[in-house]
């Protein structure tokens, strides 16, 4: 099957650097990607679309100077947390859809990436 | 907009104890329906889908049906082990965006 790798799976950072987290389609190649926030003990948000050759669509709420998103190629996108605050320690988390031409609706997911800001 | 509701958590059970995980969408036109596990430390996986009513998704002796009379997509399991502890995702794709939309989870326990 499709495979989405994701680097750092852990990093710790101080209060006010930036950090970068690397999305990659290992096996296919992936125009979309998809950036997601998980809280503790709670659902999947969507931050953002990442598209390959265009800017990236941030969902309502989400900054896109604080989150920068470039999709570079066919298989990487990433994410940085820029001047990261202990508030956005998290679990990001990625996804690629595989169009196959039939299950193009089908994600696969990064094992995810925890950021904890200190 | 799309929206997922499921049964909230968490749900301990024994081990060999059916298992039902209820799920419930708002959506317009024709979504596709998935289910979604998280073991612990670990990223979503695919568990099973469902891309048009009545469709039956399964997967690991777990099924889910797509029922559009009652906009559901409840998970089931006859008999559960203790590796199937984790956290159950409900999800849409299509209706009203080509985004997924995620219920708000549910964590399973199976003591053994």
């Amino acid at each position: 099957g499709a495979v989405v790798s994701q680097h750092p799976s852990r990093v710790i950072c101080k209060s006010g650097t930036s950090v970068k987290i690397e999305c990659r389609s290992l096996d296919f190649q992936a125009t979309t990607m998809f950036w997601y926030r998980q809280f503790p003990k709670q659902s999947l948000m969507l931050m953002a679309t990442s598209n390959e050759g265009s800017k990236a669509t941030y969902e309502q709420g989400v900054e896109k100077d604080k989150f920068l998103i470039n999709h570079a190629s066919l298989t990487l996108s990433t994410l940085t947390v820029t001047s990261a605050h202990p508030e956005d320690s998290s679990f990001y988390i990625c996804s690629a859809p595989l169009w196959d031409g039939g299950a193009g609706d089908e994600q696969y997911f990064g094992p995810g990436t925890r950021l904890t800001v200190t | 907009g799309n929206s997922v509701t499921q049964m909230e958590g968490p749900v301990t059970l024994s081990e060999e104890a059916f298992l039902t995980i209820n799920c419930t969408y708002t959506a317009t036109g024709y979504p596709s329906l998935f289910w979604y596990v998280q073991y612990p430390g670990e990223g979503l996986q695919l568990l099973l889908k469902a891309t048009k009513a009545d469709d039956k998704g399964s997967n690991k002796g777990f099924e889910a049906t797509y029922r559009k009379e009652t906009t559901s997509f409840h998970l089931e399991k006859g008999s559960v082990q203790v590796s199937d502890s984790a956290v159950y995702f409900c999800a849409l794709w299509g209706g009203s965006n080509y985004k997924l939309t995620f219920g708000k989870g549910t964590l399973l326990t199976v003591n053994p």
